[in-house]
């Protein structure tokens, strides 16, 4: 199975910082790349998939980047309702697992 | 709008099984794929398989090969995952969640069920 690791586990940032999250798939996955926030007690909401394109509704601070093995997750002008846990997830082949998370708070 | 509904929370002992029923409205349940996604408390996510509601079609992660099975209702637009021979550490968050169109990540997601085992 292709493992998936993400770095920083986590960290603490300001309002108005610009964050980055690192993703590293085992094996080249194109851009088979999904990223998701989840809040406490919610249900993880999807950002981008295919590695860089916005989910609808979803605010233009966030963009992702990469292809390959390497991945990138920036959140521009941080808000305070982006604390959360963000996850990434390949979907290049079963199984489809999932980053360990990195948790993002002020 | 697409809203995906699951069932309660659920006790069961050692040994037991669990069904988890998913009931989907806004939008043809048969035109995109169901996943299963599991949350133990205060860990990551896990991606346990998925399903097309179409075909009946199936795969799960090796690691709960033989003991889960996932099914459909294609009248009444409900997706189901049962864990048989339960143990504690499957004591979780269960989740469903259906995929974009051509697979690309999942769209939308059921809001959870609680799986405890505990003797």
């Amino acid at each position: 199975a292709i493992r998936m690791t993400q770095s920083p586990s986590s960290f603490s940032a300001s309002i108005g910082d610009t964050v980055t999250i690192t993703c590293r798939a085992s094996q080249d996955i194109r851009s088979y790349l999904a990223w998701y926030q989840q809040k406490p007690g919610k249900a993880p909401n999807l950002l981008i998939y295919s590695a860089s394109t916005l989910q609808s509704g979803v605010p233009s601070r966030f963009s992702g980047s990469g292809s390959g093995t390497d991945f990138t997750l920036t959140i521009s002008r941080l808000q305070s309702e982006d604390s959360a846990t963000y996850y990434c997830q390949q979907y290049y082949s079963n199984p489809r697992v999932f980053g360990p998370g990195t948790k993002v708070d002020f | 709008q697409v809203h995906l509904v699951q069932s309660g929370a659920e006790v069961k002992k050692p040994g037991a099984s669990v069904k988890v029923s998913c009931k989907t409205s806004g939008y043809t349940f048969t035109s995109y794929d169901i996943n299963w996604v599991r949350q133990a408390a205060g860990q990551g996510l896990e991606w346990m398989g998925w399903m097309d509601p179409k075909s009946g079609e199936t795969d799960s992660a090796q690691k709960f090969q033989g003991r889960v099975t996932f099914s459909r209702d294609i009248s009444e637009d409900t997706a189901y995952m049962e864990l048989n021979s339960l143990r504690s550490e499957d004591t979780a968050v269960y989740y469903c969640a259906r995929d974009r169109y051509s697979g690309n990540g999942m769209e939308f997601w059921g809001q959870g069920s609680l799986v405890i085992v505990s003797s």
